[in-house]
């Protein structure tokens, strides 16, 4: 199983909603991270958890808060978002510093939200 | 600090001819380089990777790609484009093997013209 599985495929919420975005992955990585991809741009990092602890936060706005509940799980928690928070959320996993692992990192289909 | 270049946002070559998509990295220590592909409304696909060894990599889909450190270059190929290969490619770099951040070009839009 090669899959990081990412619901809801698509997501549209208001300015005053809270909504969630899940992520899991079962190929036993412990690296696990939230890319935000806007139109004709590459992802831009937002959060990355090594062994189920945030050790990456790009500055990101207060109103997207990151959870790692366990190995396989992220979650991306959403309030109060603004109409230019619309974008496609990919999440990806990866190994650590193990032997034999290179380090790629494995992405989902994404999350399109859209903020109205 | 790593960093990639990649040269032309949009490529555009006919069906059956080569295709050359170009990469250029900034690293002060030697790099891991990767190539994504994005398909319209999908995530990114792991194409090929170089991390050491051998310079000349084999991926997916019959493309490959050579790492040269004297030109600290890194450009993807494919000896005859096929309709399926129209995507969005992205050149990545990092240069620990840890939980450092992996640094994304700014893509190049890959047309086939039939």
């Amino acid at each position: 199983d090669t899959e990081v599985t990412q619901t809801p495929k698509h997501l549209v919420m208001g300015m005053t909603n809270k909504k969630s975005l899940k992520c899991e992955q079962h190929m036993g990585h412990r690296a696990m991270y939230w890319y935000k991809q806007k139109a004709k741009k590459p992802p831009e990092l937002m959060f990355v958890y090594s062994y189920e602890k945030l050790s990456i936060n790009e500055s990101v706005p207060s109103r997207f808060s990151p959870e790692c509940p366990n190995s396989s799980l992220l979650n991306l928690h959403l309030h109060a978002l603004q109409p230019e928070d619309s974008a496609l959320y990919l999440c990806a996993s990866s190994q650590l510093k193990v032997a034999g692992h290179t380090g790629e990192l494995f992405f989902g289909e994404g999350s399109r939200l859209t903020v109205l | 600090a790593q960093s990639v270049t990649q040269l032309g946002s949009h490529v555009s070559v006919s069906e059956g001819a080569l295709v050359l998509l170009r990469c250029n990295y900034s690293s002060s220590v030697p790099p891991y380089l990767f190539w994504y592909v994005q398909y319209p409304n999908q995530g990114l696909q792991l194409l090929l990777k170089y991390t050491t060894g051998a310079t000349l990599v084999k991926g997916i889909n019959g493309f490959e790609a050579e790492f040269k450190k004297s030109e600290t270059s890194f450009h993807l190929t494919k000896p005859s484009a096929h309709m399926s290969d129209a995507a969005e490619y992205f050149c990545a770099v990092r240069v620990n093997f840890g939980n450092e951040k992996l640094t994304f070009g700014t893509g190049t839009r890959l047309t086939i013209i039939p």
